[in-house]
């Protein structure tokens, strides 16, 4: 059974840094898109960023550019978030995902939050 | 990477139809069949219920349908059903990115 499982959401303070991380089982995040998306309270989605099967292309959406690095751990089979220079707008859900087929999101993780206040 | 724009919110009578647009640009919906949908019910995660603009996924109700013409793409529920009260995001590819629509509240009356 595919689950993705994300942790390390909390309450930072404005400018600090925070590490998402995205468990991956029933499957290999080495062969799969992966991606990040987020949801502010009472707000709608937003993509985030993407990573390829072999890690060596990124996107990100041009909000978080600079400031967020997508990564994969292949031992711990898992996807990561770096978040530098955090503010108060990326107070959000984060959603880990698979894309299935390339184009659409065929699993989500139950997704963690990160609060940006001081 | 501006955000596809959909109606804020749709309603319906159980039995009815209820269609939500998804309007973007020739540089996503309209450049590529790669629209898909998912519905969020309050407090829990999203869930495709189209992919490539008219696929379903297994388990998903042929009641749901998806379509697209020019730059704006449709989900239609055909027999609107209490359950299927929810919100409802489109997502384009966009080549090096992807963008999601505003959402839209589908309400059975």
């Amino acid at each position: 059974e595919v689950q993705l499982v994300e942790s390390g959401g909390a309450l930072v303070q404005p400018g600090g840094s925070l590490r998402l991380s995205c468990a991956a089982s029933g499957f290999t995040v080495g062969d799969y898109w992966m991606t990040w998306v987020r949801q502010a309270p009472g707000e709608g989605l937003e993509w985030v960023a993407n990573i390829s099967p072999d890690g060596n292309v990124k996107y990100y959406v041009d909000s978080v550019k600079g400031r967020f690095t997508i990564s994969r751990d292949n031992a711990k089979n898992s996807l990561l978030l770096q978040m530098n220079s955090l503010r108060a707008d990326d107070t959000a859900i984060y959603y880990c995902g698979r894309w299935g087929g390339n184009t659409w999101l065929d699993y989500w993780g139950q997704g963690t939050l990160v609060t940006v206040s001081s | 990477q501006s955000a596809l724009t959909q109606p804020r919110s749709v309603s319906g009578s159980p039995g009815q139809s209820v269609t939500i647009s998804c309007t973007g640009t020739s540089s996503d919906v309209g450049g590529y069949n790669y629209v898909s949908w998912y519905q969020q019910h309050p407090g829990k995660v999203p869930k495709v219920v189209i992919y490539d603009v008219n696929k379903r996924p297994s388990g998903v109700p042929d009641r749901f349908s998806g379509s697209k013409s020019g730059n704006t793409a449709s989900l239609t529920i055909s027999g609107l059903q209490a359950e299927d009260e929810a919100d409802y995001y489109c997502c384009s590819y966009a080549v090096t990115s992807y963008v999601f629509g505003t959402g839209t509240k589908v309400t059975a009356l």
